[in-house]
């Protein structure tokens, strides 16, 4: 078992750029969720999703997209790449909502120069 | 207001002590509160769940105090393996809400 696979594990982006960062998991897991991690701060939810066909916005959803066609994968669009979007990012999975146990994959360390 | 409120830290402590955190959490409706713990450039796991009752794992206490809104993490007999930041976590509904860590180091 994988569990939760992110990739790429780091990338440099140019301002204006387009990319998506991958999430697969292999938990069989319903919920799913993107986090960004800024520098000596807290995790901050941009998306999640509760199951195939149906996502959320979180707390900071501009300048992101996120398509959940199956499961397994939750990719997260970062469309027009601005610095303010240099964080790390962190794919999360839950077995049944706020109430269950969090588990990460290892983060993808973006930097838009 | 921030739902979850952390003191950042960091704690310096020796090896050998022990030494406690706090977090305080807004919303009075919250039903579940973890603490996580994140090495440095590495993705947060589960520590402990924080029940009414308190409870305890090994070296590692915790307790919610549901009047007051604060649950509690204590360390005892800190290890320097120990050293990394601690995450105060609120889970409601559909999500998580994490608080921005306290940063523990442990020294010799």
């Amino acid at each position: 078992n994988a569990g939760v696979t992110q990739t790429p594990k780091f990338r440099i982006l140019k301002i204006g750029q387009s990319m998506t960062l991958q999430c697969a998991q292999d938990m069989n897991h319903n919920y799913m969720y993107w986090y960004r991690q800024d520098p000596g701060m807290g995790l901050k939810l941009i998306y999640y999703s509760v199951g195939a066909g149906i996502t959320d916005k979180g707390e900071v959803p501009n300048g992101y997209n996120v398509s959940r066609s199956t499961t397994e994968d939750f990719p997260l669009r970062l469309e027009l790449a601005a610095p303010s979007q240099t964080s790390v990012y962190f794919c999360a999975t839950l077995l049944g909502g706020g109430n269950t146990e969090a588990f990460f994959g290892q983060g993808t360390r973006l930097t838009v120069v | 207001r921030k739902e979850v409120e952390q003191d950042p830290g960091p704690f310096n402590v020796p090896e050998g002590a022990t030494v406690a955190f706090n977090c305080t959490y807004s919303n009075s409706a919250s039903q579940s509160f973890f603490w996580y713990r994140q090495d440095c450039r590495k993705e947060p796991k589960l520590l402990m769940s924080v029940y009414s009752s308190g409870n305890e794992d090994g070296r590692f206490t915790a307790q919610l105090n549901r009047a007051s809104q604060y649950i509690s993490l204590l360390i005892r007999d800190s290890k320097l393996s120990d050293s990394a930041t601690y995450l105060c976590v609120e889970g409601g509904g559909n999500k998580l809400t994490f608080g921005t860590g306290t940063q523990l180091k442990v020294e010799l």
